[in-house]
């Protein structure tokens, strides 16, 4: 079975910029996750969809958007980019229940220039 | 809110020998799930062992095996017979019962030297 997959792998944006990287979860699995990794602030939650709704927020800025489509596919959105936003960002999948081990892909690595 | 401390920023030791990663987390919650991951310098994060809180026994996987200890809020991993793939960042981490969110440590850098 194929592991969670991210694109792009790697992104270089300029401040005031957008961008919209896409996770596809393990097939079956129907929960996303996603997560911020920096060095100073550690891995941090972003947000969750299940069922291409939202069901947790973590304490990001609303310039952080997700959504998640009917084949539960994910994409993340930050609008006016900020040099703080650099960082690995890390989807995760898990299936329908709570409690379920999330699997994590490699990650989008974004540089703000 | 839920924290998740791991002392130990880096650690080093000798290939085959067993070393132990602390963690511990601070909750009210009764009901809640533990992990360490592994994350390689590659940055693939893996999982390397579950532990769910309502559970006394031990979880083990091959060469891993945890401590948990609920009433000290203590969850630290042993790594018996340590491999240079070993080497990896390794992180605690609670989630909750009620939710998703994964709430991690700050990781420790673990190298297994040759």
């Amino acid at each position: 079975k194929a592991g969670v997959t991210q694109t792009p792998r790697y992104l270089i944006k300029t401040r005031g910029q957008q961008v919209t990287l896409s996770c596809s979860p393990i097939s079956g699995h129907r929960s996303v996750s996603w997560y911020q990794q920096t060095p100073g602030q550690g891995l941090q939650f972003l947000f969750e969809y299940f069922s291409e709704t939202q069901r947790n927020k973590g304490n990001f800025p609303g310039r952080f958007s997700g959504r998640q489509f009917s084949n539960s596919r994910s994409e993340m959105n930050v609008s006016t980019l900020e040099l703080g936003d650099s960082a690995l960002y890390l989807c995760a999948s898990s299936r329908d229940s709570r409690g379920e081990t999330q699997y994590f892909g490699p990650g989008t690595r974004l540089l703000v220039l | 809110a839920q924290t998740v401390t791991q002392s130990q920023p880096e650690m080093s030791v000798q290939e085959a020998e067993t070393v132990t990663l602390s963690c511990t987390y601070d909750t009210s919650e009764n009901n809640y799930y533990l992990f360490w991951y592994k994350q390689p310098p590659s940055r693939q994060m893996i999982l390397v062992i579950r532990q769910e809180a309502y559970k006394q026994q031990n979880a083990t996987e091959n060469r891993f095996s945890v401590n948990f200890q609920k009433a000290a809020k203590s969850f630290s991993l042993k790594i018996s017979d340590s491999q240079l793939g070993d080497t990896a960042m390794y992180f605690c981490a609670f989630m909750s019962y009620r939710d998703d969110k994964i709430i991690f440590g700050k990781g420790t850098r673990l190298h297994i030297l040759p």
